[in-house]
């Protein structure tokens, strides 16, 4: 399978901590995106890194991009109930413009 | 951001009847649009893309007699579940792309095959 891997596959944490949810991939990447999906829901695209970067920022999060490992983190800052929802992770190729999706990390902050 | 629509955002149908899942750009001139499903808890599984005015390329595994693709304008392609099944319920989910790093995704059909 062309999927990528997550971990972990859920995750509980209090509001007010830090998530941390990472996210490898197999092929060579043009870019990696992360997505937020809520329940049943469509997806919301929250960040992009391309693969000349190693770090990215956008308010509560931070993704990093390592190409050597073909790994990439997510990181939410001081966390909040609302953003209890399930993230992915999805890689484009360098050849296509197909997006790969990760297994997902199913995040739970807990009020 | 494209704004990306699906009609229906869900739907029930019987085994062995035919269901079709339009997806529309509403702003956005849409090169490219993909076919994604997804089973309760699981990610995103990329069925086929879809060019306008050309046949869709399928993923491996994926039944392209029984899912078909018509990607008629750049504003609108039509995914058919023929001679739907229990195991074709799923969450389907489209994006389109001018071939940028961007890609908008609709919000997704519900399909529940009873």
């Amino acid at each position: 399978s062309q999927q990528g891997e997550e971990d972990p596959q859920a995750l509980s944490i209090q509001e007010g901590e830090n998530a941390t949810m990472n996210c490898s991939y197999k092929t060579s990447i043009n870019n990696l995106q992360w997505y937020r999906q809520n329940s049943g829901r469509g997806l919301v695209h929250l960040i992009l890194i391309r693969s000349n970067e190693r770090e990215k920022h956008s308010g509560r999060l931070r993704v990093t991009l390592d190409t050597s490992k073909k790994s990439s983190s997510l990181l939410i800052t001081a966390s909040r109930a609302a953003d209890t929802a399930s993230y992915f992770c999805a890689s484009r190729m360098d050849s296509s413009y197909k997006l790969i999706f990760g297994s997902g990390t199913r995040l739970l902050v807990r009020p | 951001g494209a704004v990306v629509s699906q009609h229906p955002s869900w739907v029930i149908c019987k085994s062995g009847t035919s269901v079709k899942i339009e997806c529309r750009s509403l702003d956005f001139q849409a090169t490219t649009m993909f076919w994604y499903r997804q089973f309760p808890k699981q990610s995103l599984m990329l069925m086929a893309t879809s060019n306008e005015g050309s046949k869709a390329t399928y993923e491996q595994g994926v039944e392209k007699d029984k899912f078909l693709i018509n990607h008629a304008s750049l504003t609108l392609s039509t995914l058919t579940v023929t001679s739907a099944h229990p195991e074709d319920s799923s969450f389907y989910i489209c994006s389109v792309t001018s071939g940028t790093y961007e890609q908008y995704f609709g919000p997704g059909t519900r399909l529940t095959v009873t």
